[in-house]
């Protein structure tokens, strides 16, 4: 069946650092994958998405690229900052509206 | 427009109680999931209504149930409460069947405690 694996947390950083969070997915088809941020106290929010192959989704200046060759969604940003401190979750849905949910990674970001 | 909206947002109940928790889509949007959210076991899938019709469930017991109503609005139902039903039941619509593309919204969700 389909599955997403995202890197374990939790991941603390410096602000202004760079920040990658990985993400590989497994089904059949192309699905669509997303991130979404969860802030303490919250329910989700969607970061981005991409629809297909090489897609690229971008928002608040988080970037994830769809690389269908290696079957991975990583979740980047140049900088981040105090406010990015939150649950990130890489998802996928497939033809059948199925939808996956990675185990989420806790990003920490230090002043 | 306004969320999805979830109510209660905070909920202690009692072993062998029974709850129901309450779901509010966003205007306009058909198809509403729910999922169990855990430390130990991060987000799980429990069902999705459309139309007021179960399209998918989750791996849950049948004392998880749930229905929507000709509005959208959706509930679900735990009966005989276990502890381990503590968590963060989340709530989210989304504008249509189908559509692969189509992101789901989030509700604040519901934190059930059970003691």
């Amino acid at each position: 069946g389909n599955s997403v694996t995202q890197m374990e947390g939790p991941v603390t950083l410096s602000e202004e650092a760079f920040l990658t969070i990985n993400c590989t997915y497994t089904a059949t088809g192309y699905p669509s994958l997303f991130w979404y941020v969860q802030y303490p106290g919250e329910g989700l929010q969607l970061l981005l998405k991409a629809t297909k192959a090489d897609d690229k989704g971008s928002n608040k200046g988080f970037e994830a690229t769809y690389r269908k060759e290696t079957t991975s969604f990583h979740l980047e940003k140049g900088s981040v900052q105090v406010s990015d401190s939150a649950v990130y979750f890489c998802a996928l849905k497939d033809n059948n509206n199925d939808m996956r949910f990675g185990a989420g990674t806790r990003l920490t970001v230090k002043p | 427009k306004a969320g999805v909206t979830q109510t209660p947002r905070y909920l202690i109940k009692t072993r062998g109680q029974q709850v129901t928790l309450s779901c509010s889509p966003i205007s306009g949007h058909r198809s509403v999931s729910w999922y169990q959210q855990t430390p130990g076991q991060g987000l799980q899938f429990l069902f999705e209504y459309f139309s007021e019709t179960q399209r998918n469930k989750g791996n849950f017991p049948g004392r998880f149930s749930g229905r929507q109503f000709s509005n959208s609005r959706s509930e679900m139902n735990v009966s005989t409460l276990e502890l381990g039903d503590s968590a963060l039941y989340l709530c989210a619509s989304s504008l249509a069947n189908g559509g692969i593309s189509r992101e789901q919204y989030f509700g604040p969700g519901t934190r059930l405690t059970v003691t």
